[in-house]
């Protein structure tokens, strides 16, 4: 069964870096999208964007671009979200998951597994 | 930007059907999927395309769609059904992924 794990919550302060980790296991990591959300009570589930393992094909969502990094490690099967410069609009749950295509193609796609979520908490 | 509504929350006692709505501009056009979103934990799919049921999905979970509105239906609604539910399409013209905000259902 395909699972996605994430690294484990993380305390920072506004300013510094970050880069959290999506582990995949039991599917073939290079072929499948991965994508990212942020999750905050304010605002919801929002799509951060998507990248692509096999060649780190990257699409981003305009809220996000120049705001993250996507990442990848092949080796590790392992996906990953970085930022140079935290803010405390930051906080929130972060999750990564699997991109199914539908049978017609990229504009059928849902998100199957989901990682467990990780929570980001920034101070100011 | 493609925009989907749900309403905030919905509450059914166990054993009634519970719909849950996700609107949104000629949403019929596009592929519609269902998310259950439990306290702490991270989303599930439970429709996918419209009215495909995810594996492990019990048959009381069905999906619908028409011109402006996509219906999440849930049958003989059981406690354990109490979550949050999310709609989600790929936006066809800005090729972005839109969630909706999610319907919190309550088991009375």
């Amino acid at each position: 069964e395909a699972q996605l794990v994430q690294s484990g919550a993380e305390v920072k302060k506004a300013g510094e870096s970050l880069r959290i980790s999506c582990k995949s296991s039991a599917y073939s990591f290079n072929t499948d999208w991965i994508a990212w959300m942020r999750q905050t009570p304010g605002k919801g589930l929002e799509w951060m964007g998507i990248i692509y393992p096999g060649d780190s094909d990257t699409r981003y969502s305009p809220s996000f671009k120049g705001q993250v990094t996507f990442s990848v490690d092949k080796s590790t099967k392992t996906a990953y979200v970085q930022w140079t410069s935290l803010q405390a609009s930051d906080t929130a749950i972060y999750y990564c998951a699997r991109r199914i295509v539908g049978s017609s193609g990229w504009f059928t796609s849902w998100f199957d597994p989901w990682g467990q979520g990780t929570l980001v908490t920034v101070s100011p | 930007s493609f925009v989907l509504t749900q309403s905030p929350s919905v509450s059914v006692a166990p054993g009634q059907t519970a719909k849950i709505t996700c609107g949104g501009r000629d949403i019929g056009r596009q592929s519609v999927h269902w998310y259950q979103q439990r306290p702490g934990q991270a989303p599930v799919v439970v429709v996918f395309d419209n009215t495909g049921r995810a594996s492990g999905i019990p048959e009381r979970f069905s999906g619908s769609s028409s011109e402006n509105t996509a219906t999440l239906t849930i049958s003989s609604v059981e406690a354990g059904d109490e979550a949050d539910y999310l709609c989600q399409v790929w936006d066809t013209n800005s090729d972005h992924v839109v969630f909706g905000g999610g319907t919190r259902l309550t088991v009375l």
